[in-house]
């Protein structure tokens, strides 16, 4: 089954303790994985596109990485207003296409 | 600035009632698609269309209609049919295939009276 999962589900962080977040999926043919970011009673904020193993996406604070497998959403010495819930989803298939969005990481970082 | 515009933010619908959703684009996108946002659930697609005057099925699309007469227009129609609409509703659109990342509108809430 196609699946696209992502842990953890939420996250607490004091500001400047970076760490990362994890976005593992089981599909058939890879198109691309995005990262968003979505804050409360809003739409999600798109950030990153990776397409194939190996790339790296970079971004103020943040940095995408891309396996096989898996992408992660690095943060590095993470700040209050980096709180919000990440969003990854994944789109594979054939020449329509399908997107999987996985259920979230929802970040909080303290002062 | 271009972007997505869905209206109202807040929606309460009482029984037996349908609503409408609105969401309006000038991005000059061809794509555009419905989602639904549940508490601790990824994004589920409702319907999509990727021309003008068509429009297909999503994976959760029973209780729910949609029309494109206008290429910059997607609205979603919450009819009675549905019977848990309570959720957070997303419209998105996209340029070109979907290798290209989708862009959000702010959503709308619908509640139930």
């Amino acid at each position: 089954e196609d699946q696209v999962t992502q842990s953890p589900e939420a996250l607490r962080l004091q500001e400047g303790e970076s760490s990362s977040l994890n976005c593992s999926y089981t599909v058939s043919g890879l198109r691309g994985l995005f990262w968003y970011r979505q804050d409360p009673g809003k739409g999600p904020e798109f950030l990153f596109t990776l397409y194939s193993a190996g790339e790296e996406k970079e971004k103020e604070r943040l940095k995408a990485t891309l396996t096989k497998k898996e992408s992660f959403l690095h943060i590095t010495a993470p700040k209050p207003e980096d709180s919000a819930t990440y969003l990854c989803a994944v789109s594979y298939g054939g020449s329509q296409g399908n997107l999987i969005f996985g259920k979230g990481t929802k970040l909080s970082v303290k002062p | 600035d271009g972007g997505i515009t869905q209206s109202p933010k807040y929606l309460f619908r009482k029984e037996g009632q349908n609503v409408t959703l609105s969401c309006e684009q000038n991005l000059n996108h061809d794509a555009m698609y419905w989602y639904r946002q549940d508490p601790g659930q990824g994004l589920r697609l409702i319907y999509y269309s990727q021309i003008v005057n068509d429009f297909q099925k999503g994976d959760i699309a029973e209780g729910y209609s949609v029309s494109r007469e206008k290429k910059e227009s997607f609205p979603l129609t919450v009819t009675s049919a549905q019977k848990n609409p309570t959720a957070f509703y997303l419209c998105a659109s996209i340029d070109g295939d979907s290798n290209q990342p989708q862009h959000f509108g702010d959503g709308t809430r619908l509640s139930i009276l």
